[in-house]
This record gives structure tokens, C-alpha cells and sequence, in this order.
């Protein structure tokens, strides 16, 4: 059983276009995390959340917590933002789970 | 403000010995969690600590292990080293306890290779 469920798996997409990475989840999580990892396997942390929206840049990510499943968008996709895009809930119990990651390629 | 930092960055290894990663976190912070990254499984969640007491921990056998110090720099050991342990091993680091309501801060990863 995944308690975390990422998609797509793959991803290309044009320069400009929006994109959006989807993450659905079992219940009783504490918050939900998106993360992003380039070649090399440095991670990055994009958004922390347990409730609506936040706003960094061209990356906006939401929640429901009713229908346990969060959104990751990129609005005005570039070439750099080529890179894995990885889902992690944290349930209470403290346990931490990832997703399986979506490869994003975005092409000039 | 320095980042996290993880030594060594690659490590070669033969079955049965056991190896020890180190993890430096943010001046400040006082969490510091690690995970395993397999091609096959993906991340997973090895173990947490704060102020040198482990607070979670993840689905791994005994032969992982991990302890804090009191200037929080953390330490991984794996024993008795088998060759799925190869992997790239990450640590992060927390102002507060708990990854239910704080952002975590990752190192570039130590590369641990099992031959």
C-alpha cells in the first residue's frame, strides 16, 4: 500500500506552458511537503502545507483536505525548472511518506 | 548562513562492514532527519531527532542506526552493510521538531556504493 500517490509519472512540456503535478493521500496527515530534485540528487524544499494555498514565484501549490489530494503548478514553465518533482506527507503517527516523483522536462 | 552539509559526499564499501555518514544542519536548527534514495524504492524515511532524542522513525532494520550530538550535528551508521544498502543517503535540518509543521532543509546527499 503507497500512502502517497504522485502523478504523472513523466512530463514534457514546452517553454511557457502551465504545468501541474498532482498528489493524493491517505488520511491524517500533519502536512504535506513539495520538494524538487535536480540531477546530482540535491533536494530542495518548495512548499510545506496543511491547508489552501501558497504562492512562491511561478509556483503555486494548493490543498483539499476533504478530497486528500494537492496540486503543484508552474505557471510560464522554463528549461531550468526541468527536474523532479516529489510529494511527502507527514501523518500523524509521525511517519513521513514520498511519492514516487514526476519528471518534468521542459523544452525551449 | 551555511547549508547543510553532509560528509563524505561518495563512499565505496564491502559487504559486512558497516559505515557512519555525518550530517552538519543549519546553525540554529535543532531536527535533523535522513533518508534513503533508491532507484527502486524511491525516497524513503530512515529517522528523526531532536535535541539528541530520536522522535520518529521510519520502516528500516536494527542495522540502521543514527544518533545526535548536543551541537546537533547527527550521525548515521549502518552495520553489517549489504549490497541494497547502496543507495544516496540525505539528511535535512529543522528550526522545530516535528516534519508535520516545519520546513525541512536538505544536504546534496552522501552516495554510499556496496560492493
Amino acid at each position: 500500500k503507497n500512502e502517497v500517490e504522485q502523478s504523472p509519472q513523466n512530463l514534457t512540456a514546452q517553454e511557457g506552458e502551465f504545468i501541474t503535478i498532482n498528489c493524493s493521500y491517505s488520511v491524517g496527515i500533519s502536512a504535506l511537503h513539495w520538494l524538487q530534485q535536480h540531477p546530482g540528487g540535491g533536494i530542495v524544499s518548495l512548499f510545506m502545507l496543511s491547508s489552501g494555498k501558497k504562492k512562491h514565484g511561478r509556483l503555486i501549490a494548493t490543498i483539499n483536505i476533504q478530497e486528500k489530494h494537492s496540486s503543484l503548478h508552474i505557471t510560464a514553465s522554463h528549461p531550468r525548472d526541468s527536474a523532479v518533482y516529489i510529494c511527502a506527507a507527514f501523518y500523524t503517527g509521525n511517519q513521513f511518506y514520498f511519492g514516487t516523483g514526476t519528471s518534468l522536462t521542459v523544452i525551449p | 548562513k551555511a547549508g547543510v552539509t553532509q560528509t563524505p559526499r561518495y563512499l565505496i564499501k564491502t559487504r559486512g562492514q558497516q559505515v557512519t555518514l555525518s550530517c552538519s544542519p543549519i546553525s540554529g536548527h535543532r531536527s535533523v532527519s535522513w533518508y534513503q534514495q533508491t532507484p527502486g524504492q524511491g525516497l524513503q524515511f530512515l529517522f528523526e531527532y531532536f535535541s539528541e532524542t530520536q522522535r520518529n522513525k521510519g520502516n528500516f532494520p536494527g542495522r540502521f542506526s543514527g544518533r545526535q550530538f548536543s551541537n546537533s550535528r547527527s550521525e548515521m551508521n549502518v552495520s553489517t552493510l549489504e549490497l541494497g544498502d547502496s543507495a544516496l543517503y540525505l539528511c535535512a535540518s529543522s528550526a522545530g521538531a516535528g516534519l508535520g509543521n516545519t520546513e525541512a532543509f536538505f544536504g546534496q546527499g552522501t552516495r554510499l556504493t556496496v560492493v
